[in-house]
């Protein structure tokens, strides 16, 4: 069965800051990678994702994230914070069930100061 | 404007009483999908539906049922025997596919026990 580990419940950075939040992922396929992010009381809305073209994945509002195969993982990255993206993040595995069945991980709280 | 919508945005239940989580949406999707999210636990699967009058369990269906009689629409009724409720309940829909298609959300009903 697949499954997602995000390594921190919370991650706090200052305005301006490097955002890296980690995702480790188990497959026994080679699985689909998503980050979606949840502003407080919404749903979810989808940054970016992995379907195995380019390792490289560039999303909306500055975020991008790198499959790692080797290191089974996709950690998503934004070169300089900002107020704006402190919210909550979750990165998803898909891909072994023929189906879109995303198993998400239990998210990571971004906490930006100016 | 294309998306998903679901009402109400907020539910109270009495003890003993089912009920009744709406779930409609425009964008011709033919999967769709129920999530519990609690806190710090991520997003959990209670069931999906991949065509009109067919639908699976989820990793947590217990005290859950659904049905699928629209293709835009997928009611979610809690109920009395679940026993612990009080949760952000999350629905989402997708093209059908082989697990890399973009599940899209709606904004969510908070269910409240009274």
């Amino acid at each position: 069965a697949q499954s997602v580990t995000q390594l921190g419940s919370h991650v706090s950075v200052s305005e301006g800051a490097l955002v890296l939040l980690r995702c480790n992922y188990s497959s026994s396929v080679p699985p689909y990678l998503f980050w979606y992010v949840q502003y407080p009381n919404q749903g979810l809305q989808l940054l970016l994702k992995y379907t195995s073209a380019a390792t490289l994945v560039k999303g909306i509002n500055g975020f991008e994230a790198e499959f790692k195969k080797s290191e089974t993982s996709f950690h998503l990255t934004k070169p300089s914070a900002h107020m704006s993206d402190a919210a909550e993040y979750f990165c998803a595995v898909s891909g072994d069930t023929g189906f879109q069945k995303l198993v998400f991980g239990t998210g990571t709280r971004l906490l930006v100061s100016p | 404007d294309g998306g998903i919508t679901q009402s109400p945005k907020y539910l109270f239940r009495k003890e003993g009483q089912n009920v009744t989580l709406s779930c409609e949406q425009n964008l011709n999707h033919d999967a769709m999908y129920w999530y519990r999210q609690d806190p710090g636990q991520g997003l959990r699967l209670i069931y999906y539906s991949q065509i009109v009058n067919d639908f699976q369990k989820g990793d947590i269906a217990e005290g859950y049922s659904v049905s699928r009689e629209k293709k835009e629409s997928f009611p979610l009724t809690v109920t009395s025997a679940q026993k612990n409720p009080t949760a952000f309940y999350l629905c989402a829909s997708s093209p059908a596919g082989t697990g890399q298609e973009t599940q899209y959300f709606g904004p969510g009903t908070r269910l409240l026990v009274l």
